[in-house]
């Protein structure tokens, strides 16, 4: 089975400019997730998605940074126009989605590393 | 009171010791308790998890144990091998519904020989 997919690995970009990261999760895997990995904290959640609908987007700095999961498979997370302290890592999770008391794994990809200068 | 406090945030054991990471939580709506394991460039991996129903759960080297009155849990790593340096997180979350984890800060661990 293929693990979650995540491209590009790093990325490195000004102040003020707009960067994309692309995520393919695992087949047939409902629900996607984006976290932002600041260095030496834990991952954060910014935004769930249930196929190619948002059930969480409540951390999701929405002034800057967008999501979508086009026909409920590969996502892309945007930040535009990005700032210093969104430098972290970015990391993509699947999961089969299920809900009501059955526990649902994340897996989790290698995630794309963001330097802002 | 979503956060998962976690401790310490690194640790240096000698191979063959045992390793302890501690959490503790507040959400009493909390009922899953996973932990994940991961390797520099690598993201998080599923390790070990368990629920309050239970004080203790081992899997090889790792067990978690759990004190549901105290909103604690903990990782040991018996017999801790280089490979095994890594960072933890600590997890919580509520299975009901859509699953939103909340991470520990994290403990970077080092084995060394």
């Amino acid at each position: 089975e293929a693990g979650v997919a995540q491209s590009p690995r790093y990325k490195i970009i000004e102040k003020r400019q707009s960067v994309a990261f692309w995520c393919n999760p695992i087949s047939g895997h409902a629900t996607l997730y984006w976290y932002q990995q600041i260095l030496g904290q834990g991952p954060k959640l910014l935004i769930q998605f249930q196929n190619n609908g948002v059930v969480d987007d409540s951390q999701l700095p929405k002034d800057r940074f967008s999501a979508e999961r086009l026909k409920g498979v590969d996502s892309t997370l945007k930040i535009q126009p990005a700032k210093l302290e969104d430098s972290a890592v970015y990391l993509c999770a699947s999961s089969w989605g299920r809900t009501s008391g059955l526990t649902d794994t994340q897996y989790f990809g290698p995630g794309t590393r963001l330097t802002v200068l | 009171q979503q956060q998962v406090k976690q401790s310490p945030q690194s640790l240096i054991v000698q191979k063959g010791g045992i390793s302890i990471i501690n959490c503790a939580y507040e959400n009493t709506a909390f009922d899953y308790f996973p932990w994940y394991q991961q390797f520099p460039g690598k993201g998080p991996a599923l390790l070990i998890a368990i629920r309050p129903d239970v004080s203790e759960k081992k899997e090889g080297r790792f067990t978690i144990s759990f004190n549901k009155s105290a909103k604690q849990f903990s990782l040991h790593i018996m017999d801790s091998q280089p490979g095994d340096s890594a960072t933890y997180f600590c997890a919580a979350l509520n299975s009901g519904g859509y699953q939103k984890v909340t991470f520990g800060t994290g403990t970077k661990l080092q084995v060394i020989p």
